[in-house]
Parts: C-alpha cells; structure tokens; sequence
C-alpha cells in the first residue's frame, strides 16, 4: 500500500515564526502536491513538484514556499506564519500528471496565533 | 477558468438507501480524468473511483457507480445500499488538481 506520512498532526506556532510542514511518500511517485483544506471552500493548490528540484505555483503560492530535494520528500514553507494560514494542510502524491490517483497524508492542522 | 460545482453542501440519507451526489464542472480540455474522493471524519482521503471521459461506459465500484455525462460536463456519484461506513465528506475532482468544496453526507440508522 502507498504510505503517505505527514511531520505533525497538529502544529501550533506563533504569527511571524517559520513552519516547516514535511510530507513523505514510499511508493517512488514523481508527483507530489501541497494543498490547503478549509470549511466552504474545499481543496486547493498551493504548490506542486513533478519532479526533483521541480516545483510549480498552484491556485494559492502567496506565502509559502516549497522544497523537493529528494524525491520522497516535498516540504512546506511558511515564511512568516499569519493568522490567515491556520488551516488543514494536505499532501497528496501520484504516479502521473492528472490522470492518476492521488495519495493523501493525513494531514496537518496548523493553528497560528 | 476551470471551475468546480458541487451544488449540496450536505446531505443524508437512511442507511441501505441510495443517494447521488452531484458534480458539476467547466472545462475546455477534452480529454481527462475525473474522480471522487472520500474523507471520513478524522481520517484520510481516499479514491472512491475514477472515470476516464473519452470512456462512454460509466465507471463502478461495488457499491459506487458515477453518471457520467460529458456534454452537460456533470459528473455525478451514486452511493447504493449505503452503509454507516459511508459516512464523509466527499470531493469531485473532474479537472486537472481542482477540486470541489464538498458534500458532507450522513448516513442514519
């Protein structure tokens, strides 16, 4: 079965601190995907990899950056943490480009103060 | 822009009945992939089933079938016989990494 794991359930951190999200995957997937998941408005993109050291800007980059140094790993930045981003954070992985399934982590709930 | 539909924000139904779930969307591609996932309380999303659109046949999952009708772009998901289990939120993606806002559905006794 494809793992996806995710750093932390649950992250409280303080408006300006620097957050780190990780997300794993073990099934070798070149595709990796950060969305956000919030109450009315459902899932969205920030940022995707298809590839190593590949990252592209989805629906909602404002804010966060990303990293993909080894293919297994796809890590989430927030520069200077703000109220606006406590959210549910979601990493998914695929073998392809749109046409495939989406493994999902579990998740990790941000709360900034 | 692509845009996403999911017109019923919640809905029930009685456990062993059959409920659909409706998805709409706007694209201008003409091959894709649709799919429905499933995120029960507190846990992990996960593939219900996946629908190619050049395929005319509608896919099914055992329980899980989807209405599938690429002119009117709608993309719909029945559930039959439903269990408590199916109890969720459930998310359309019929476009490329977009996603709809969701259906909470809950299952009673």
């Amino acid at each position: 079965d494809v793992k996806v794991t995710q750093s932390s359930r649950y992250l409280v951190k303080r408006t300006g601190e620097k957050v780190f999200l990780e997300c794993v995957q073990d099934m070798d997937h070149e595709n990796m995907f950060w969305y956000r998941q919030d109450p009315g408005l459902g899932l969205r993109l920030i940022y995707f990899s298809y590839d190593v050291k590949m990252k592209e800007k989805g629906d909602i980059p404002e804010g966060y950056s990303v990293s993909r140094e080894k293919k297994e790993r796809f890590s989430l930045i927030l520069e200077s943490a703000s109220t606006n981003q406590t959210s549910m954070y979601l990493c998914a992985s695929s073998w392809g480009r749109g046409a495939d399934t989406q493994y999902f982590g579990p998740g990790t709930r941000l709360t900034v103060l | 822009a692509q845009t996403v539909t999911q017109s019923q924000p919640e809905m029930s139904v009685q456990e062993a009945e059959t409920v659909t779930l409706s998805c709409t969307y706007d694209t201008s591609e003409s091959d894709y992939y649709l799919f429905w996932y499933k995120q029960p309380p507190s846990r992990q999303m996960i593939l219900v089933i996946r629908q190619e659109a050049y395929k005319q046949q509608n896919a099914t999952e055992n329980r899980f079938s989807v209405n599938f009708q690429k002119a009117a772009k709608s993309f719909s998901l029945k559930i039959s016989d439903s269990q408590l289990g199916d109890a969720a939120m459930y998310f359309c993606a019929p476009i490329r990494l977009t996603f709809g806002k969701g259906t909470l559905l809950t299952v009673n006794p």
